[in-house]
């Protein structure tokens, strides 16, 4: 809920600028990636994920690109809307028996209108 | 969330109650899990399950408790022994397709100790 986007980092973009969201990941081992988006009081919804042997992808107003070498995962939002201010987080994954999912804690987008 | 519905949407617990979360999915998927959202925080894992009648702690399961009898159902119970049980909790789910397995959440329950 609301107490969610409390203690994040914000980002506070003009309603129409373009939105860069970072993500720094910590397992070299993780070889797959989402991108997350949660709203007030709902859960989280997925925007985009990406292998690890891809460095970018594109979908409907949203870029992923992921350096490997620095461990940096970013999500750009093209044409940023009042829709899509919530809070974004991504995950990575380590292929294996069990999936292990990591979650970042998260940034919260801020559009002015 | 759709398909993956989560009961209540708010819950009050009294100290030394024991509390149930319901988490229904009807996406056919097979694995189920249950998340603790607190603020600031990533998600952390309190039990995930693969396959029904099966389920392995995740990393923070001192003080909960989990089923999983059917496919559709992974209830989640905070016992009185989780001292700090206040934050949100997210239930998803998640099944094998083109060599992905995506997690889908619910909209979430969020608990608090009277």
């Amino acid at each position: 809920g609301e107490s969610v986007g409390l203690h994040l980092p914000t980002l506070s973009v003009q309603e129409g600028d373009n939105s860069i969201i970072n993500c720094a990941y910590s397992n070299s081992a993780s070889d797959y990636f989402i991108w997350y988006k949660q709203e007030s009081g709902k859960g989280p919804q997925f925007i985009i994920d990406i292998r690890s042997n891809m460095d970018k992808r594109q979908g409907q107003r949203v870029t992923v690109l992921l350096n490997k070498t620095v461990k940096h995962l970013s999500l750009q939002i093209a044409a940023t809307q009042p829709g899509d201010s919530a809070v974004y987080f991504c995950a990575e994954i380590e292929s294996g028996g069990y999936q292990k999912v990591t979650f970042g804690t998260g940034t919260k987008l801020q559009v002015i209108p | 969330d759709g398909g993956i519905t989560q009961s209540p949407k708010y819950l009050f617990r009294k100290e030394g109650q024991n509390v149930t979360l319901s988490c229904e999915q009807n996406l056919n998927h097979d694995a189920m899990y249950w998340y603790r959202q607190d603020p600031g925080q990533g998600l952390r894992l309190i039990y995930y399950s693969q396959i029904v009648n099966d389920f392995q702690k995740g990393d923070i399961a001192e003080g909960y408790s989990v089923s999983r009898e059917k496919k559709e159902s992974f209830p989640l119970t905070v016992t009185s022994a989780q001292k700090n049980p206040t934050a949100f909790y997210l239930c998803a789910s998640s099944i094998w397709t083109n060599g992905k397995n995506i997690q889908y959440f619910g909209a979430g329950t969020r608990l608090s100790v009277l």
